[in-house]
């Protein structure tokens, strides 16, 4: 099962808005059930859920995260960059026939 | 409070086998599905298998289909992977990881490192 494509790093200075894409088809990203998710991680900790159903904010994750889908492409946004959006970060999405993938990961740098 | 405690990891030679567990709490655990995720070191994420909360139906990555299984003990909130045939290119932190709405994963554990060598 081959992954989302995301692209590898991504960066923007402090303040400033960054958005990370992940493309994948009709039977996952742009499938009807909007199974889209967005997870970020830091260096030798758990992954953490940021969005879910392609543009959910869980409880308690600042809304300077945003999620959209367009087609089969799954975009996140973060806005205002803060030194401790730098992290790496996953989409995921089911793929039908009880699969689930993740994209590759983004490496997000605050210059 | 959600808590996933994995343990069973550690180093194992190719070809052998290993059972990881996961104690899970803070929730029904019978009512949600379950997944194991893994990393290989300096790596992206992997899903490796999941289980359903209401069928308890079992599913897998094709890479392990066949060699892993998952399963539970609804009595005692536990979640397990038992790995066989390892190979090198299973070695990993393993996630054990809750689903909830729409495959999303809400709780992670902290991980449990697997390494497989001679």
């Amino acid at each position: 099962q081959s992954a989302l494509t995301q692209p590898p790093s991504a960066s923007g200075s402090p303040g400033q808005s960054v958005t990370i894409s992940c493309t994948g088809t009709s039977n996952d990203v742009g499938a009807a059930y909007k199974s889209v998710s967005w997870y970020q991680q830091h260096p030798r900790k758990a992954p953490k859920l940021i969005i879910s159903e392609v543009s959910k904010r869980p409880s308690g994750v600042p809304d300077r995260f945003s999620g959209s889908r367009s087609g089969n492409t799954a975009s996140l946004t973060v806005s205002g960059l803060q030194a401790e959006d730098e992290a790496d970060y996953y989409c995921s999405s089911y793929r039908g026939n009880d699969i689930v993938v993740f994209g590759g990961g983004t490496k997000l740098t605050v210059l | 409070e959600v808590q996933l405690l994995e343990s069973g990891g550690g180093l194992v030679q190719p070809g052998g086998s290993l059972r990881l567990s996961c104690a899970a709490s803070g929730f029904t655990f019978r009512n949600y599905g379950m997944t194991w995720v893994r990393q290989a070191p300096g790596k992206g994420l992997e899903w490796v298998a999941l289980i359903y909360g209401d069928s308890g139906g079992t599913f897998y990555e094709d890479s392990v289909r066949g060699r892993f299984t998952i399963s539970r003990d609804i009595s005692t909130s536990t979640l397990y992977l038992q790995l066989n045939s390892l190979r090198a290119e299973d070695t990993a932190v393993y996630y054990c990881a809750k689903f909830g709405n729409a495959y999303a994963i809400d709780y992670w554990g902290q991980g449990i490192l697997v390494t497989v060598a001679s």
